[in-house]
């Protein structure tokens, strides 16, 4: 089946810029989203991409997408200790079911 | 913003009873799914709706598990007999023609 990759862990200081990588498999992705998770809570929705675009601004946030590499990064500018939580890459396509990757833990500290 | 409503937060149950998990999808959206997410791991599929059928699911969710869309409004998720392994948080979602995929709060389901 599809696959998303994503790192389990990134550590960075308040202030800092993160940058969050995700990998996936399907060709015919048409949507790529990124989720944050904080804890014992849902999935916010953050931003998404479409396949088409290879970049996408949301005030702190960007979104980088290669497509021919099939290589999603989520940056957060001026990282803040709210930003701590779990990030999720997802990706959906012809099947119309988004695949969810493991999730990045981002700890951010003073 | 839209939004996707789950009830109840939170449900602890007996091994062996059945369970029902309540959606109040975005109206207007035509895909519904459900999700399950074991505490500290992946977001699992389990299954899709549309079009007031299963569309596609996974081999997490066998006979114990049920979907239905009873009124039109809300969208079900029925556990026959709990296990304890079903224990997990379970999130509701939905995608509309915008392709924006919305996930709600969730339901933490625990077994004992």
């Amino acid at each position: 089946g599809e696959d998303v990759e994503q790192s389990l862990f990134l550590s960075v200081r308040e202030g800092d810029s993160s940058v969050i990588n995700c990998t996936y498999t399907d060709s015919s992705s048409t949507y790529l989203y990124w989720y944050k998770q904080e804890p014992g809570a849902g999935l916010q929705l953050l931003t998404y991409i479409f396949s088409n675009m290879d970049m996408k601004q949301d005030q702190r946030l960007t979104v980088l997408l290669n497509k021919k590499d099939k290589h999603l990064s989520l940056r957060i500018a001026d990282t803040q200790t709210g930003d701590s939580a779990i990030y999720f890459c997802a990706e959906i396509g012809g099947s119309y079911i988004p695949t969810f990757g493991r999730g990045t833990s981002l700890i951010v500290h003073p | 913003e839209p939004e996707v409503t789950q009830t109840p937060s939170h449900q602890v149950t007996q091994m062996g009873q059945e369970v029902i998990l309540r959606c109040v999808p975005i109206s207007n959206h035509l895909y519904f799914y459900w999700y399950r997410q074991i505490l500290g791991q992946k977001v699992e599929f389990l299954v899709s709706f549309y079009n007031n059928e299963i569309s596609e699911k996974s081999e997490i969710f066998d006979d114990q598990f049920s979907v239905e869309r009873p009124d039109g409004s809300n969208f079900t998720l029925k556990i026959r007999s709990t296990k304890l392994e079903d224990s997990a948080m379970y999130f509701c979602a939905t995608l509309g023609g915008n392709t924006e995929a919305f996930f709600g709060q969730g339901t933490r389901l625990t077994v004992v």
